[in-house]
C-alpha cells in the first residue's frame, strides 16, 4: 500500500537554527510531492510542491525541499528558523494515476516548536 | 488565491442524528473535491474523492452509506454523516482541485464534529 513516512514527530529548535524534516514515500512511479503547514487554529497551507524538473524546489517563507528519486525522499529544509515557524508540518504525496486529480496521502506530521 | 470554505465550522449533534457539512470553492470551479478526516494530533486520512456530477469514490474502509457525498455543482460538495455515533467525532476537512490550478488542492478550514 502507498504510504508516506515522516521521521521526526516532534522537533524543538532554537531560533536561527537550521531545520531539516525528513519525508519518504513507499514506492516509485510518477509522484507529485507536497509539504503543507498547519499553524495553530488555522487550515492547511501549501509550502511547496514538486511535479517535475529541478529537484530542488523553493517555497514560501524561506522553505525549500529536495526530491531524491533514488531515495524516495522529499526532505524539507530551512536554513534559519523563526519563532513564527512553530506549527505542524505535513508531507503529502500523490501517485499519478493517469486520470484526473488524485487524493493526497499524508505523513503523520511533524510538530515543530521554535524556542525564542 | 483560491479560497475554500466549509460550513459549519463546528457542530455538536446527538448520537443517531445526521449532520451535513458543506464545502464550497468560492472563487474557482472545482471538478474534483476531496474529503479528509483528521483525528486529534494525527494526520489527515483521505475518505473519498468527489467528482462533479458523478458518484463519489470511497477509500477502503470508509462506509459509503454512513458518509454520503454529493457534488452537485462545480463549487459545492456536501458530506452527510448519517446516524452519527461518538466514534464519528473528528475534524473533517475538504479540499478542492482547481481546473488549471497547477495540480494543487486548496484546503478548507475544516469542520469539528462532536457526537454526544
Amino acid at each position: 500500500a502507498q504510504s508516506v513516512s515522516q521521521h521526526n514527530h516532534h522537533v524543538i529548535l532554537s531560533e536561527a537554527a537550521s531545520l531539516e524534516l525528513g519525508c519518504n514515500y513507499s514506492y516509485g512511479g510518477t509522484v507529485n510531492l507536497f509539504w503543507y503547514v498547519q499553524y495553530p487554529g488555522q487550515h492547511l497551507q501549501l509550502l511547496l510542491k514538486y511535479f517535475s524538473g529541478d529537484p530542488l524546489v523553493k517555497g514560501i517563507k524561506g522553505f525549500e525541499a529536495e526530491f531524491i528519486k533514488s531515495k524516495f525522499s522529499f526532505n524539507l529544509r530551512k536554513p534559519s528558523v523563526q519563532w513564527s515557524d512553530t506549527a505542524e508540518y505535513f508531507c503529502a504525496v500523490t501517485w499519478y494515476s493517469g486520470g484526473g486529480a488524485d487524493g493526497l496521502t499524508f505523513g503523520k506530521g511533524t510538530h515543530l516548536i521554535i524556542q525564542p | 488565491g483560491a479560497v475554500v470554505s466549509q460550513h459549519p465550522s463546528r457542530v455538536i449533534c446527538k448520537s443517531g442524528t445526521s449532520v451535513k457539512i458543506e464545502c464550497r470553492s468560492l472563487d474557482f470551479q472545482a471538478t474534483t473535491m476531496f474529503w479528509y478526516r483528521q483525528f486529534p494530533k494525527q494526520s489527515l486520512m483521505l475518505m473519498a474523492t468527489s467528482n462533479e456530477g458523478s458518484k463519489a469514490t470511497y477509500e477502503q474502509g470508509v462506509e459509503k452509506d454512513k458518509f454520503l457525498i454529493n457534488h452537485a455543482s462545480l463549487t459545492l460538495s456536501t458530506l452527510t454523516v448519517t446516524s452519527a455515533h461518538p466514534e464519528d467525532s473528528s475534524f473533517y476537512i475538504c479540499s478542492a482541485f482547481a481546473l488549471g490550478g497547477g495540480y494543487e488542492q486548496y484546503f478548507g478550514p475544516g469542520t469539528r464534529l462532536t457526537v454526544t
